[in-house]
């Protein structure tokens, strides 16, 4: 049983520019959600895909999007980067609504950005 | 979603036990109380989940008494490798699929 994969582990961007993170979800399930998470804070629910479509989002900008693929991958977008944008980005998979608290994490992108 | 409170930081030395206490006052009839674990630069790992009394796995005990206003999860002799964040949640299992973390409790284990 794979675990979540996360790529790439670290990226730096300049402000104003673009990111994509991809996502692999643990084999088996359905459902990813994507953290946000900054130097010494918890993680941050930015928004959740089942199905190939988002179901449900945390206070964040639309310049954040995501995809979710037939084969239950994901990515995360980021538009016009700011340097708050800085942080520990995690991909999370689950079972929709079953076991909903055995999220397996992945160990996440490290974005700067400068 | 139940409102969580846990200490900021907390040391101890290995060998010893470790209880970590959280408060959610306003827990709902079907929340349940979980939590993870989080070592630097990796994502967090679940460790234990329970509703009420007590729960013991392999890693770990949860103690939620009778009022479930309040949970302790116990770390028996801990080591090292135990020094982490440990983020208590608390939801519905059925009607909240999204996990909301707080800032948790950054556990030092000294030698």
């Amino acid at each position: 049983e794979t675990g979540v994969t996360q790529s790439p582990t670290h990226l730096i961007k300049t402000r104003g520019q673009q990111v994509t993170l991809r996502c692999s979800s643990q084999s088996g399930h359905n459902t990813v959600s994507w953290y946000q998470q900054a130097l010494g804070q918890g993680p941050q629910f930015i928004f959740q895909y089942y199905r190939e479509e988002e179901n449900g989002r945390g206070n964040f900008p639309p310049r954040f999007s995501g995809l979710q693929f037939p084969n239950y991958s994901s990515e995360l977008n980021v538009n016009a980067l700011e340097l708050d944008d800085s942080a520990l980005y995690l991909c999370a998979s689950s079972l929709y609504r079953e076991e909903v608290y055995g999220y397996t994490f992945g160990s996440g992108t490290r974005l700067t950005v400068v | 979603l139940a409102k969580t409170t846990q200490p900021i930081s907390m040391d101890s030395y290995e060998g010893q036990e470790v209880n970590i206490t959280c408060s959610h006052n306003n827990i709902a009839t079907n929340d349940y109380i979980t939590w993870y674990q989080q070592f630097p630069s990796q994502g967090p790992r679940f460790i234990i989940q329970g509703y009420k009394t007590k729960v013991t796995n392999e890693v770990a005990s949860l103690f939620i008494p009778a009022d479930r206003k309040s949970s302790t999860l116990s770390l028996p002799r801990v080591s090292l490798s135990d020094t982490a964040v440990y983020y208590c949640l608390v939801g519905d299992r059925v009607n909240t699929d999204k996990l909301i973390f707080g800032t948790g409790t950054r556990l030092q284990v000294f030698p």
